[in-house]
């Protein structure tokens, strides 16, 4: 399978702890893109690399979140002494950018439940 | 902010049934996509629809796009189990990020 990965799939923590979530995006894709969903509702955007830069990052990543993608393949999300509040379905999606209408392959993601 | 609304959030019928999901933006879409995701899974893509009026269709699943292109509607026909999940329709802004709507978790009863 040569789908998008993301590896662990469950995490469960204490509130205060650092977590760090990995994706590994289809070969060759050079969009990566970071969502969180929590229960009952749609996926909601948090950042975008094209290859190893960071484009764009939402309001919705505080200071104690950080992602990078260093070589340009796969990406780490880290999230710094966590809350209850974090816990959620973090989503990864890759794309092979071509300058117009894409489409989005998304991971399985990673559950966090911050206890 | 562009906010997506769809309706209903749940719905439940038997197989062999109709229904019809919904979706409405606070704006104008740049792309409109309806994704399907299953527990444990990540959303898979469905359709992209960009221009007001367009109707598409796969298999049993007809995807219609408003006029104003501020609202689409999802109908599936004669559902089946494996038509169980939870639709989300997304805004593609500016070929970029997705912004998506608040779901409409659908469950078809064997």
């Amino acid at each position: 399978d040569t789908g998008v990965s993301q590896d662990p799939r469950h995490k469960i923590t204490k509130r205060g702890q650092n977590v760090t979530f990995r994706c590994d995006p289809i070969s060759e894709h050079n969009r990566l893109y970071w969502y969180r969903q929590t229960l009952g509702q749609g996926p909601e955007f948090l950042t975008y690399f094209q290859n190893e830069a960071q484009l764009e990052k939402s309001r919705l990543l505080s200071d104690r979140f950080s992602a990078e993608r260093p070589k340009g393949s796969f990406s780490t999300l880290e999230i710094q002494r966590t809350e209850q509040g974090d816990s959620a379905m973090y989503l990864c999606a890759s794309s092979p950018w071509s300058g117009i209408q894409e489409t989005q392959y998304f991971g399985p993601g990673t559950r966090l439940l911050v206890l | 902010t562009q906010l997506l609304e769809q309706s209903p959030q749940f719905l439940s019928i038997q197989e062999g049934e109709n229904l019809t999901v919904y979706c409405n933006s606070s704006s104008v879409f740049s792309s409109l996509q309806w994704y399907r995701q299953e527990p444990g899974e990540g959303p898979v893509l469905l359709v992209t629809v960009v221009t007001g009026g367009e109707v598409k269709k796969l298999k049993r699943l007809t995807f219609q796009f408003g006029d104003a292109r501020k609202d689409s509607s999802l109908h599936i026909t004669a559902a089946q189990p494996g038509d169980t999940g939870l639709y989300l329709c997304a805004d593609l802004f500016g070929n970029e990020k997705l912004t998506f709507g608040t779901g409409t978790r659908l469950t078809i009863i064997p």
